[in-house]
């Protein structure tokens, strides 16, 4: 079964502290992406890579920043955590041709305390 | 930039009831893709539509697009426990070749069924 895999569900994190989500999957899917999701305000796009390498900033990129050294891993990176980063965060990919939409992870639940 | 329009924003049905969902957009759509999320846990694909006047039925649940494809509905007929959830649609902001893979989501609608 493809799939999206974030490596935590939930996480807690201190003010001041660098913190790693890592999104991977297995697909081969050339476009990767990380929303944040807030109620009231819906899916918010942070960064997405369509290569290797390559990141291309979304909507709300500050505070934010991302690592695609393999195809399959798409790294999101909170520099210096702050408790307005407290969120339900979203890694998903999708094919470059073709009209198919995304594969989500199941989320992962983040609070900044 | 395109946006997307959900309504309604939540929706509380007894069980066994029909219900719609809507989604309306400010542009052509070239791709309507139609996601349900479980509390706490991420998107689940529905259905795709493209097409004007497309539609598509999956169990209880079928999706249009109207002819213009600036407007895409989602119907749950006899809804059950089951269903509940937030309903999310996503687009192409553009041509899909044209873009960089990016969908653009509705803030979405939270369906709560009552047995």
């Amino acid at each position: 079964d493809v799939k999206v895999t974030q490596s935590s569900r939930y996480l807690v994190k201190r003010t001041g502290e660098k913190v790693f989500l890592e999104c991977v999957q297995d697909m081969d899917h050339e476009n990767m992406f990380w929303y944040r999701q807030d109620p009231g305000l819906g899916l918010r796009l942070i960064y997405f890579s369509y290569d290797v390498k390559m990141k291309e900033k979304g909507d709300i990129p500050e505070g934010y920043s991302v690592s695609r050294e393999k195809k399959e891993r798409f790294s999101l990176i909170l520099e210096s955590a702050s408790t307005n980063q407290t969120s339900m965060y979203l890694c998903a990919s999708r094919k470059i041709w073709g009209n198919y939409g995304y594969t989500f992870g199941s989320g992962t639940r983040l609070t900044v305390v | 930039s395109q946006e997307l329009e959900q309504s309604p924003q939540s929706l509380i049905v007894q069980e066994g009831k029909n219900l719609t969902i809507n989604c309306t957009s400010s542009k052509t759509l070239y791709g309507l893709y139609w996601y349900k999320q479980k509390y706490g846990e991420g998107l689940i694909f529905l259905m795709m539509l493209q097409k004007g006047g497309e539609e598509k039925s999956h169990e209880k649940i079928t999706a249009k697009l109207d002819e213009k494809k600036q407007q895409s509905s989602l119907h749950i007929t006899a809804s059950q426990p089951s269903h509940a959830g937030i309903y999310l649609c996503g687009a192409d902001p553009l041509n899909y070749g044209g873009s960089q893979g990016n969908l653009i989501f509705g803030k979405g609608t939270k369906l709560s069924v009552k047995p």
